[in-house]
């Protein structure tokens, strides 16, 4: 079956704009992650879903970053006001059930440039 | 809150040789650990992974890794690498005790010599 899709794969925006990312998980799977992963850097934790709920949003890094799944599939990430230091690659994973135990599937990640 | 230390940003072996990449955690209680490789333009791919038992575990493309408590490790070796290995490998602990999401180390890039 497919995997974890994202789109789009490359986005290039300018300061101060406004952008959407967006996830389509592997369908069945109820939970869903977004990590941020910086130039030579490990992924790093933003917002888990559980269904349409996020269960965990503490590595969310402002107020600018807001993630919604509003039926419990397809997740977008949306970033406010964007800055030079949000350019990064946006991974989206996503799992059968919640993260203990369960293995989570990755997809190839946006790749965001903020000029 | 847990962490994870890479101490390795790139490794060089050659072809056939063998493979060691380290991995040490920090975190109070049994940890859940992982290893993840990454290949230009591919998804983060689980290789294995140790949630409790045996603390040698076999993953997948002839990879496997070593639980020691006592160092705080959980170094992934390979017997005979091959070219196509060739990759970011991430090392990452999940806090058992906690929201199990798990925190990457900074990866360690592989490079194979023909």
């Amino acid at each position: 079956g497919a995997g974890v899709s994202q789109t789009p794969s490359n986005k290039v925006t300018e300061k101060g704009k406004y952008v959407e990312l967006r996830c389509d998980p592997i369908s069945g799977h109820t939970a869903l992650y977004w990590y941020r992963q910086s130039l030579g850097q490990g992924p790093e934790f933003l917002i888990y879903f559980q269904g349409t709920g996020a269960a965990d949003d503490s590595g969310l890094p402002n107020d600018r970053f807001f993630a919604v799944r509003p039926e419990g599939s397809v997740s977008t990430l949306k970033i406010q006001r964007t800055e030079r230091g949000d350019s990064a690659v946006y991974l989206c994973a996503s799992s059968f059930a919640g993260p203990s135990y369960n293995e989570q599937f990755f997809g190839p990640g946006t790749r965001l440039t903020v000029l | 809150a847990q962490s994870v230390t890479q101490p390795d940003i790139h490794i060089t072996v050659s072809e056939g040789a063998s493979l060691e990449l380290r991995c040490n955690y920090s975190y109070g209680a049994t940890p859940y650990l992982f290893w993840y490789v990454q290949s230009p333009g591919q998804g983060l791919q689980l290789l294995l992974k140790y949630f409790s038992g045996d603390t040698l575990v076999q993953g997948i493309k002839g990879f496997e890794a070593e639980f020691k408590r006592s160092q705080s490790s959980f170094n992934l070796r390979k017997p005979s690498v091959h070219w196509s290995d060739a990759a970011e490998y991430f090392c990452a602990v999940g806090a058992s005790g906690g929201s199990y999401i798990p925190t990457f180390g900074r990866g360690t890039s592989l490079i194979v010599h023909p």
